[in-house]
């Protein structure tokens, strides 16, 4: 079941804050995120697994909602770098063969900081 | 250096002629699965292996093949490939289950079926 992202696209200018969210019908094991730049591969940023979780680096964070159904994504005083297109990524427990987690991605959100 | 390797980059072929994608880990890694990404669709996953000789059809898998035979590659097979296969294609791999441990993508394949 693929997560829902929102907003599909985001347009900032330097400085400006941003936040992605990723959300699923049902609780779920992990949260993955990822940047993508244009051509390129996406790159991981963080993993969150626990309710209540946050974590981040740099000017980026992200948290995880107690109920374990929704994450957000946190840019904060946005640079030219941050732009690209953001992926959450999530496993269901239980929703794959054989307990495997592979994650099921959502369908991204656009972000353009402009100078 | 530590890298998820994938060949060809970029093809362009004919309905029908078979074509495989190859994809390469040397970090040992037990989990590899193949993504397909297309515009407003995000990545979509084909297929994914859990260790040698076992693997699982992910969500979009008609059309595609896959095997593992050895431990750090994990090729995705085409036997007849069709235009709307055309896409951008990624190889990722992880240490063990994909749930707490990151994805490491290689570079992506660009296929255009005509």
């Amino acid at each position: 079941q693929q997560p829902v992202q929102s907003p599909q696209a985001v347009i900032l200018r330097e400085g400006e804050d941003a936040v992605i969210n990723c959300s699923s019908s049902k609780a779920l094991y992990s949260v993955h995120w990822y940047r993508q730049k244009h051509g390129e591969a996406p790159v991981f940023l963080m993993i969150l697994l626990k309710g209540g979780e946050q974590k981040g680096h740099d000017k980026i964070s992200a948290s995880f909602n107690e109920k374990k159904q929704q994450s957000s994504l946190y840019l904060t005083a946005s640079q030219l770098s941050y732009s690209g297109t953001y992926f959450c990524g999530t496993e269901i427990p239980g929703h794959a063969s054989g307990g495997s987690y592979i994650p099921t991605f959502g369908r991204g959100t656009s972000l353009i900081v402009h100078p | 250096e530590a890298q998820v390797t994938q060949n060809p980059r970029y093809l362009i072929t004919v309905t029908g002629k078979k074509l495989t994608v190859t994809c390469s880990q040397n970090m040992n890694h037990e989990y590899m699965s193949w993504y397909r990404q297309d515009p407003g669709l995000g990545l979509r996953q084909i297929y994914y292996s859990m260790n040698v000789e076992v693997t699982d059809k992910g969500d979009v898998p008609e059309g595609y093949k896959v095997s593992r035979k050895e431990k750090r590659n994990f090729p995705l097979i085409l036997e007849s490939p069709s235009p709307n296969q055309t896409s951008l294609y990624f190889c990722a791999s992880s240490l063990d289950r994909g749930g707490n441990q990151p994805q490491h993508f290689g570079d992506g394949t660009r296929l255009s079926i005509l």
